[in-house]
């Protein structure tokens, strides 16, 4: 069975260092979904990519926070500096559309931000 | 898009039916409920969804309410490795589909 594949799983940096998390959606799916979870709470949605092109990045710390999925499958959400706030579960979803279809999600990158 | 509230918490006997609440009360014409559940550390795992009429698939039964503001998760025989935070969720079927995901309810299968 296809799976939204994520990587790295778990990540621990030093603040004010780049960090980049990788996700490689299940074949075919146009829509992409980066989220955040804190420890205790749901998801939140940070960037969404409708093949290459961004739906919402509403939620995006854009002063820290890049996402890129410059070729429509793949995509890396990127942090630099990051800060100890940051330590979270990076999550990844995709689905086959925004409209159609379950979201499909990655096991996580968990970030730890000493 | 429309905001859901459930229970923080629900404990269940092993083999009997859990019943998991969800309120969505603002929930518009064009979006659908979605239930999702999240095992400790892993990423959440799609269980169910529908519009209006009441669905079932291997894992779940989903009753909608007929005026469509509250929603009921069945797990029909639960156990223990259905201990986990279970999610639901409203999402519109336009170009504008994301989805708002709150605290969940953090179901508990006892022995």
């Amino acid at each position: 069975e296809a799976e939204v594949a994520q990587s790295p799983r778990y990540k621990i940096t030093e603040k004010s260092q780049a960090v980049a998390f990788w996700c490689d959606p299940i074949s075919g799916h146009a829509t992409l979904y980066w989220y955040r979870q804190i420890l205790g709470q749901g998801p939140e949605l940070l960037v969404q990519f409708q093949d290459e092109s961004v739906v919402d990045d509403s939620q995006l710390p854009k002063d820290r926070f890049s996402a890129e999925r410059l070729k429509g499958v793949d995509s890396t959400l990127k942090i630099q500096p990051a800060e100890l706030g940051d330590s979270a579960m990076y999550l990844c979803a995709s689905s086959l559309g925004p409209d159609r279809g379950p979201y499909d999600f990655g096991p996580g990158t968990r970030l730890l931000v000493l | 898009d429309a905001k859901t509230t459930q229970p923080p918490s629900m404990d269940c006997a092993e083999g009997r039916a859990a019943n998991l609440p969800c309120n969505h009360s603002t929930i518009s014409g064009n979006e659908y409920v979605y239930w999702y559940r999240q095992i400790h550390s892993q990423g959440p795992q799609y269980i169910i969804h529908g519009l209006k009429n009441n669905e079932t698939n291997e894992m779940a039964s989903l009753i909608i309410t007929e005026d469509r503001k509250s929603s009921t998760l069945i797990l029909p025989h639960a156990t223990l490795r259905d201990t986990a935070v279970y999610y639901c969720i409203v999402r519109r079927n336009t170009n504008a589909g994301k989805s708002t995901f709150g605290d969940g309810t953090t179901l508990t299968v006892k022995p």
